[in-house]
């Protein structure tokens, strides 16, 4: 069974420049999050999706940032206008969303802004 | 959820036990402890959860202690490819899709 699938794997832009992740969850899989690590820190959640609803994106700055998860499967994630602490590792999970579900990362996103 | 306390750093040798200790002394009646771990360059892993009991899968041993106020991941027999950072975490049971909470966890390194 493939596991979640996450593009592009890294990205370079300069900064004030627009940029978009993709990640396709597991099959089966209603819950999806996305979360961002920096270096040398654990990974801390920027929104969680229950299907196609957003139900805890407290975490996610608004000004620039922008989720969406149509027909509740794939998911993107958008930087708009990337800055240069975005620079980081951007990493999407999924679960099935029932009890005490496990949690299954992608590989992640390595976003480095110029 | 409950914050959780682990050492930095530890190393194991190839082929011995790796035992990582994980201090999580606010933890409440309803939260698990689960473990994940993180190779460099990829997404986290999950390992093992357990809620009062020791637990076993083909990975890992968990062992939490009569208080649960910390638990012991147990890599049995370490080899270099579990050289990665782990992280424990308490998190609610019985909720759907709820967040975990990472810290900074503990860079295993496994030395041939």
């Amino acid at each position: 069974e493939a596991g979640v699938v996450q593009s592009p794997r890294y990205k370079i832009i300069e900064k004030k420049q627009p940029v978009a992740f993709w990640c396709n969850p597991i099959s089966g899989h209603n819950t999806l999050y996305w979360y961002l690590q920096n270096l040398g820190q654990g990974p801390e959640l920027l929104i969680r999706y229950e299907n196609e609803e957003a139900v805890d994106d407290s975490q996610l700055p608004k000004d620039r940032f922008s989720a969406e998860r149509l027909k509740g499967v794939d998911s993107t994630l958008k930087i708009q206008p990337a800055e240069l602490g975005d620079s980081a590792v951007y990493l999407c999970a999924s679960s099935l969303g029932s009890g005490a579900d496990t949690q299954y990362f992608g590989p992640g996103t390595r976003l480095t802004v110029l | 959820d409950a914050k959780t306390t682990q050492p930095t750093s530890m190393d194991c040798a190839e082929g011995r036990a790796a035992n990582l200790p994980c201090n999580h002394s606010t933890i409440s009646g309803n939260e698990y402890v689960y473990w994940y771990r993180q190779i460099h360059s990829q997404g986290p892993q999950y390992i093992i959860h357990g809620l009062k009991n020791n637990e076993t899968n083909e990975m890992a041993s968990l062992i939490i202690t009569e208080d649960r106020k910390s638990s012991t991941l147990i890599l049995p027999h370490a080899t270099l490819r579990d050289t990665a950072v782990y992280y424990c975490i308490v998190r609610v049971g019985g909720t759907s899709g709820s967040r975990l909470t990472f810290g900074e966890g503990t860079q295993l390194t496994v030395n041939p």
